[in-house]
């Protein structure tokens, strides 16, 4: 599986946007960039996912990088809620069903 | 709709001892996928089942096994329990494409003594 690099922790204020990295220089041209997270004692849920073009949802922007190799999970106001474990996931064609999840990032938001 | 629920959420179990995990998808979903979670290892993926038939298979030793039914309902077994396998299992459910999102359910914590 095609391998990404993300901080171990990043820290955010409330209300003000989230900028989450996240580097994929391996992903090859049928790679899907997903972002999960997880809250405190949850399982993780959907965030976000896209190919080429930039993608919003209710939750989330994510901005691909052009070349592909990195992308960045924008979250616009952050609240206390957001305080999770993100995970950037690639998801390739052909068989891979799974979920490959790394350390991923652990976003603090302070008051 | 009603999301993803596993039972039971909480086990102890002892050393040598085999287990039962249970997972209900959400309706409609034909996949449903098992991940391990510990402090060390982080979550990691087990199998994969779609219309009764395991379809992805992470890297666990044969102690490990599952299988879904034709409701796609799924159970998971771990049999000769060791300490090392105390964790979390999350399973999760999808449509089945590797577009669809994964919905996870709250996960078993199985703590094995």
């Amino acid at each position: 599986d095609a391998k990404t690099t993300q901080p171990n922790s990043m820290e955010s204020n409330e209300e003000e946007p989230v900028h989450l990295p996240c580097n994929h220089s391996t992903i090859s041209g049928t790679d899907y960039i997903h972002w999960y997270r997880q809250l405190p004692s949850q399982g993780p849920e959907y965030v976000i996912h896209g190919l080429t073009s930039n993608v919003n949802n209710r939750m989330a922007s994510l901005a691909i990088a052009e070349d592909r190799k990195s992308s960045t999970l924008i979250l616009h106001r952050a609240t206390l809620r957001d305080a999770a474990v993100y995970y950037c996931i690639l998801r390739g064609g052909g068989s891979n069903y799974k979920l490959t999840f790394g350390k991923g990032t652990l976003l603090t938001v302070n008051p | 709709k009603a999301g993803v629920t596993q039972t039971p959420r909480y086990l102890i179990k002892t050393r040598g001892q085999q287990v039962t995990l249970s997972c209900s998808p959400i309706s409609g979903h034909r996949s449903v996928s098992w991940y391990q979670q510990t402090p060390g290892q982080g979550l990691q993926f087990l199998f994969e089942y779609f219309s009764e038939t395991q379809r992805n298979k992470g890297n666990f030793p044969g102690r490990f096994s599952g299988r879904q039914f034709s409701n796609s309902r799924s159970e998971m077994n771990v049999s000769t329990l060791e300490l090392g396998d105390s964790a979390l299992y999350l399973c999760a459910s999808s449509l089945g494409s590797i577009y669809n999102e994964q919905f996870f359910g709250p996960g078993t914590r199985l703590t094995v003594l």
